[in-house]
């Protein structure tokens, strides 16, 4: 059983266009959060949602859109994508809030942007 | 600005070798300090943590060594294994604002 499965695993599209990530953890977390890796491999935080709250959101676009129907889903909703949002993309859970806490991630989506 | 840096991009070690990874930061408020590991095609998963009270933590092959003075980590795997090839990131928390800074991560190659 995946712990936290994200779909689709690759992504392919046009600038311009707009594209959802979905997320889903099965480990009973409160806590899941949305990462990008860049091409210098940076692993940056975007977003952290708590029982489906926003707990936080780093300076991303408004044209990104987390949405969170449940605690055990985290979807990734993007906007007029564009040639820099190509990335990967990583959901992850965690039991709580604090950073400290063990999170577990999701596969990865990798996002490409022509 | 980046405050978690891996500065190895890479490291090839003999399979029953040590193998030493370093990461150096350079915010004095992280207090907590974890390594992950990720495979191709995969998340990362955690490995091991220590926090900053601490200048060492084991478990089993893994330790990993603080020195504070010297704003700097290491994890150590002793003896490697080819299983132990992967991508291990350094990420550090920030007690004031509670974030989780990641490094861009070294890959490891355990060769036989």
């Amino acid at each position: 059983d995946t712990a936290v499965s994200q779909t689709p695993k690759y992504l392919v599209t046009q600038m311009g266009n707009d594209k959802s990530i979905k997320c889903e953890q099965n480990l009973g977390h409160d806590t899941m959060y949305w990462y990008k890796q860049d091409s210098k491999k940076f692993l940056k935080i975007m977003f952290s949602y708590n029982n489906k709250e926003l707990i936080i959101n780093e300076t991303v676009p408004n044209r990104f859109s987390p949405k969170s129907p449940d605690k055990a889903h985290l979807n990734l909703h993007i906007n007029s994508l564009e040639l820099g949002d190509s990335a990967v993309y990583f959901c992850a859970s965690s039991p709580g809030q604090d950073f400290k806490d063990t999170q577990y991630f999701g596969p990865g989506t990798r996002l490409t942007v022509l | 600005d980046q405050q978690v840096k891996q500065n190895s991009p890479s490291l090839s070690v003999q399979e029953g070798r040590i193998s030493i990874l370093n990461c150096d930061y350079t915010n004095s408020m992280f207090d907590y300090f974890l390594w992950y590991k990720k495979y191709p095609a995969e998340g990362p998963t955690f490995l091991i943590s220590i926090s900053s009270i601490k200048d060492k933590n084991e478990d089993g092959r893994f330790t990993v060594f603080l020195n504070k003075s010297a704003k700097h980590l290491s994890l150590h795997i002793v003896p490697s294994q080819p299983g132990d090839s992967a991508v291990y990131f350094c990420a550090a928390r920030s007690y004031n604002t509670d974030k989780l800074i990641f490094g861009t991560g070294t890959r490891l190659q355990v060769f036989p």
